[in-house]
């Protein structure tokens, strides 16, 4: 498979400031990336993902950045309001899988405090 | 057709048992994924079907775990003798066949179904 590493584990910011979320990939061939958001006791949502032809991607005050030669991707919020509070992962295609299934990091509580 | 639909979202049930989910993907997605998700840890890859041909299994589908996807709609995912260690969240997720170079797979998730081995 893939392996992917995903921090910090928690992460707790005030209202308003900025939270970083990095994930680091084994794959060299891997080519896309994607970031979910997970709210207590619901399914895990896409919020914004990124191919490996381009190094950044906005969404709003959501935005992903791609290294590809460090095989490093991070998730940016700015402006954090209380109801990004929530569980955020990340992830890769796995090789095993001819890259069609996804496998995900272990997850980064995020708590914006008001 | 709102999503991914799951059947039961919980169960509860006595070690030894045999339980089966079941998941109803988007109706024009041909991919259907099942992972399964333990308190604080992110969504582990159990296996996926294209259609109805199941293509990947992982080394955590034990032979007590069986999938199937008869028609190539929707799937099943049976435990057999049940394990307090199999309690978790099994999530269904679904996409559409990869057509484009960069080979992107967006996965769209069930509620899925809490499962309790008592």
């Amino acid at each position: 498979g893939e392996n992917v590493e995903q921090h910090p584990s928690t992460l707790s910011v005030q209202e308003g400031d900025s939270a970083v979320i990095k994930c680091t990939y084994s794959d060299s061939a891997s080519n896309y990336f994607p970031w979910y958001k997970q709210e207590l006791g619901k399914r895990p949502q896409l919020i914004i993902d990124i191919r490996s032809n381009v190094g950044e991607k906005k969404d709003q005050r959501i935005a992903v950045t791609l290294n590809k030669t460090a095989k490093h991707f991070s998730l940016h919020i700015t402006e954090t309001q209380p109801e990004d509070s929530a569980v955020y992962f990340c992830a890769a295609p796995r090789v095993d899988t001819g890259r069609r299934a996804l496998t995900f990091g272990s997850g980064t509580r995020l708590q914006v405090q008001p | 057709d709102t999503g991914v639909s799951q059947d039961p979202r919980h169960k509860i049930t006595k070690r030894g048992q045999n339980v089966t989910f079941r998941c109803d993907p988007i109706s024009e997605h041909n991919r259907l994924y099942w992972y399964r998700q333990t308190l604080g840890q992110g969504p582990e890859f159990l296996t996926y079907f294209q259609n109805e041909a199941q293509l990947e299994k992982s080394r955590l589908l034990s032979d007590r775990f069986s999938a199937e996807r008869p028609k190539g709609s929707f799937s099943t995912l049976e435990i057999q003798r049940t394990e307090q260690g199999d309690s978790a969240m099994y999530l269904c997720a679904s996409s559409l066949k990869w057509d484009r170079p960069s080979g992107a797979n967006v996965l769209t998730f069930g509620a899925g179904s809490r499962l309790t081995v008592l």
